[in-house]
């Protein structure tokens, strides 16, 4: 399968701990995306990588989140002392090109629960 | 708020019939884009429709787009039960991100 993946599918975890997702985005494609989707909303952009920089995080994004892209290839998005509120599904998405201009590709996403 | 805001929130509609949900934006944009997304799944991409562009059409998709009154309509024709789905628009702007809008819930009935 070519397309994103991400893992874990799901994870429940107790509040306080720290969770951390992996999301392997299509080969070829240089720009990669965090979203978080709510229940009933549609995605929040969270932050992206251009390669692998880092190139703008949403206000979403506070200090406890944190994400990397160390080799271009696939990333991390790590949250440290997960709230209730941190509840969601986290997609990711990658796109080829130096703009945000084209079609994006979404991975299934994960589903965090904090108990 | 967001940029895009899709009407109407929720759809119910029988299988044959056409399905029309709109989008409204706020800001200039360089193209705007329709994502279906099924219960617990990722985002698909359906249609990208450019700012210099007024209609476009992939099988039973027609998207439209008016940038003077800053809207856009995604119409179904001939829907099936698989089409049941939420939809949502993406705008483009001149910035770097999509913003999504809270999308359109159609359940489409057998």
């Amino acid at each position: 399968d070519t397309g994103v993946s991400q893992d874990p599918r799901h994870k429940i975890t107790k509040r306080g701990q720290n969770v951390t997702f992996r999301c392997d985005p299509i080969s070829e494609h240089n720009r990669l995306y965090w979203y978080r989707q709510t229940l009933g909303q549609g995605p929040e952009f969270l932050t992206y990588f251009q390669n692998e920089a880092q190139l703008e995080k949403s206000r979403l994004l506070s200090d406890r989140f944190s994400a990397e892209r160390p080799k271009g290839s696939f990333s991390t998005l790590e949250i440290q002392r997960t709230e209730q509120g941190d509840s969601a599904m986290y997609l990711c998405a990658s796109s080829l090109g130096d703009r945000a201009y084209n079609e994006q590709f979404f991975g299934p996403g994960t589903r965090l629960t904090v108990l | 708020s967001q940029q895009g805001e899709e009407d109407p929130q929720a759809l119910s509609i029988q299988e044959g019939e056409n399905a029309t949900m709109n989008c409204s934006y706020k800001t200039s944009i360089n193209n705007l884009q329709w994502y279906r997304q099924n219960s617990g799944r990722g985002l698909v991409h359906l249609i990208l429709i450019r700012s210099n562009e007024r209609e476009k059409h992939s099988g039973r998709l027609r998207v439209t787009l008016d940038t003077s009154k800053k809207s856009s309509s995604l119409l179904i024709t001939a829907s099936r039960a698989a089409d049941t789905a939420s939809y949502f628009c993406a705008t483009v702007n001149y910035g770097q991100n999509f913003v999504f809008g809270p999308g359109t819930r159609l359940s489409v009935l057998p």
